[in-house]
């Protein structure tokens, strides 16, 4: 099983919609978790943390359950502008390396 | 403040040629990483720094060295560059360890033939 696991999608969804992704991860020693924006030939950047008892910026929501071991991400009122590539990223308690997974692709339409 | 530069921007290298990627920082950041990304990889990190003078491999470290003489730079060589090779390079920063954001550089792609 991969560390980080994500689907890859793509989510196609009209403007407006709510769309959820989720990433699971294998270790459960993992203690800090991220969701990075990837926009097309571009550099990742930070969206937002996931904190324990979760945690909204806007439109976005993100969610942490351990006992599952998987984090989630919620975009509401979708935008054009939503679209990217999102990675979740998943740090282990004492480790230098962050692990990424691979993306999921969220293509918001008119 | 310029972030995290990356240099250059595009190459192309015929297999064998050398080169090196230069990653600068202005943020003051301790930890520096290296990651390339392939289509359908996702990001694989190459080689990391926990401070200046110090290196350490990451998951894919075959092929490339580096070098963090500075602590605002980090650099990334290929001694004799692969087809394999041919990727999208983006270097990260980080004040801290892993509980820290990673500030990303734009991404050098590399072309070799």
């Amino acid at each position: 099983r991969k560390e980080v696991e994500q689907d890859p999608g793509p989510f196609n969804v009209p403007e407006g919609a709510t769309v959820a992704f989720n990433c699971t991860y294998s270790n459960s020693a993992s203690q800090s978790f991220f969701w990075y924006r990837q926009d097309c030939r571009k550099e990742p950047k930070l969206l937002m943390s996931v904190y324990s008892s979760g945690n909204e910026d806007g439109r976005f929501t993100a969610q942490l359950n351990r006992a599952s071991q998987y984090i989630s991400l919620l975009i509401r009122d979708s935008k054009l502008s939503d679209s990217a590539t999102y990675l979740c990223v998943v740090n282990k308690g004492g480790s230098y390396i962050p692990t990424f997974g691979r993306g999921t692709s969220l293509i918001v339409h008119p | 403040n310029a972030g995290v530069t990356q240099t250059p921007k595009f190459r192309v290298l015929k297999t064998g040629q050398s080169m090196t990627l230069l990653c600068a920082q202005d943020m003051n950041h301790e930890y520096m990483y290296w990651y390339r990304q392939d289509p359908g990889m996702g990001l694989r990190l190459i080689h990391y720094s926990v401070g200046e003078g110090t290196t350490a491999k990451g998951e894919v470290p075959d092929g490339y060295n580096v070098s963090r003489l500075k602590k605002q730079n980090f650099l990334l060589g290929l001694e004799s560059a692969a087809p394999s090779q041919t990727s999208v390079y983006f270097c990260a920063s980080s004040y801290g360890p892993t509980q820290e954001t990673q500030y990303f550089g734009p991404g050098t792609r590399l072309l070799v033939l």
